[in-house]
C-alpha cells in the first residue's frame, strides 16, 4: 500500500527560527510533490510543489527532494507565529493518484 | 489566481433531508475536481475523483448512492449527501485541478455540514 509518512508533532519553535518539517513516502515512481498548509478549521493552501531533486525556493519556504531517500522535506525561515498550522505533505503517485500524509502541526511561540 | 470557491459554507439540516455542495472553479477551468472530507483533528480524506461529464470515481467504502456527485461542467462540481444521518456531519471539502501534468489541487474553503 502506497503510504506518506510524517511525523505528528507537535513541532514548536521559536519565532525567528527555522521549523523543519519531513515527510517519506513509499512509491519509489512518484514523481509530483506538495506541501499544503492548513489552519485550525480551514481548507488546505497549496504552498510549494517540487518536481526534481534538490532545493526549490519561494519566499521564506524551501522545499527539498530527494527521490532516491524518497524524501521530501520543507524548511520555513524566519519563522513567525501566523505560520503555526498543520503542515500537509502530498505525494502524487501517477495522474492524480494524490496521497496526502496525515500532517505536521507546528507551533510557533512568540 | 486558482479561486476554488464552495456554497454554502456551512449547513445545518434534519437527519432524512438532502443537501447539495456546489464546487466552483473561478478563474480557471477544471479538468479534474475532488471531494475530500475531514473529521476534526483527523487527516484529509478522499472520497471520489470526478472528470466533467464523465461518471465520479469513489474511493473504497464510500457509497456512491449516498454521496452524488455530478461534474457538469468544467468550472462546477457539486456534491450531494442524500438521506443526511447525524454521523455524516463532517467539513467536506472540494478541490480543482488543470491537467497539465503538475496534478497541483486548489482547495475550496470547505463545507461544515451539521446534521441534526
Amino acid at each position: 500500500q502506497k503510504e506518506v509518512e510524517q511525523n505528528s508533532g507537535p513541532l514548536s519553535v521559536p519565532e525567528g527560527a527555522i521549523a523543519s518539517l519531513n515527510c517519506t513516502y513509499s512509491d519509489r515512481g512518484s514523481q509530483s510533490f506538495f506541501w499544503y498548509r492548513q489552519y485550525s478549521g480551514k481548507s488546505p493552501e497549496l504552498i510549494m510543489s517540487i518536481y526534481s531533486n534538490g532545493d526549490k525556493e519561494d519566499g521564506r519556504f524551501t522545499a527539498q527532494l530527494n527521490k532516491a531517500s524518497q524524501y521530501v522535506s520543507l524548511l520555513i525561515r524566519d519563522s513567525q507565529p501566523s505560520d503555526s498550522a498543520t503542515y500537509l505533505c502530498a505525494v502524487d503517485t501517477g495522474g492524480f493518484k494524490t496521497i496526502f500524509g496525515a500532517g505536521t502541526r507546528l507551533f510557533v511561540k512568540a | 489566481g486558482a479561486v476554488v470557491s464552495q456554497h454554502p459554507s456551512w449547513v445545518i439540516c434534519k437527519s432524512g433531508t438532502s443537501v447539495k455542495i456546489e464546487c466552483r472553479s473561478l478563474d480557471f477551468q477544471a479538468t479534474t475536481m475532488f471531494w475530500y472530507r475531514q473529521f476534526p483533528k483527523q487527516s484529509l480524506m478522499l472520497m471520489a475523483t470526478s472528470n466533467e461529464g464523465s461518471k465520479a470515481t469513489y474511493e473504497q467504502g464510500v457509497e456512491k448512492d449516498k454521496f452524488l456527485i455530478n461534474h457538469a461542467s468544467l468550472t462546477l462540481s457539486t456534491l450531494t449527501v442524500t438521506s443526511a444521518h447525524p454521523e455524516d456531519s463532517s467539513f467536506y471539502i472540494c478541490s480543482a485541478s488543470v491537467d497539465r501534468g503538475l496534478y497541483e489541487q486548489y482547495f475550496g474553503p470547505g463545507t461544515r455540514l451539521t446534521v441534526t
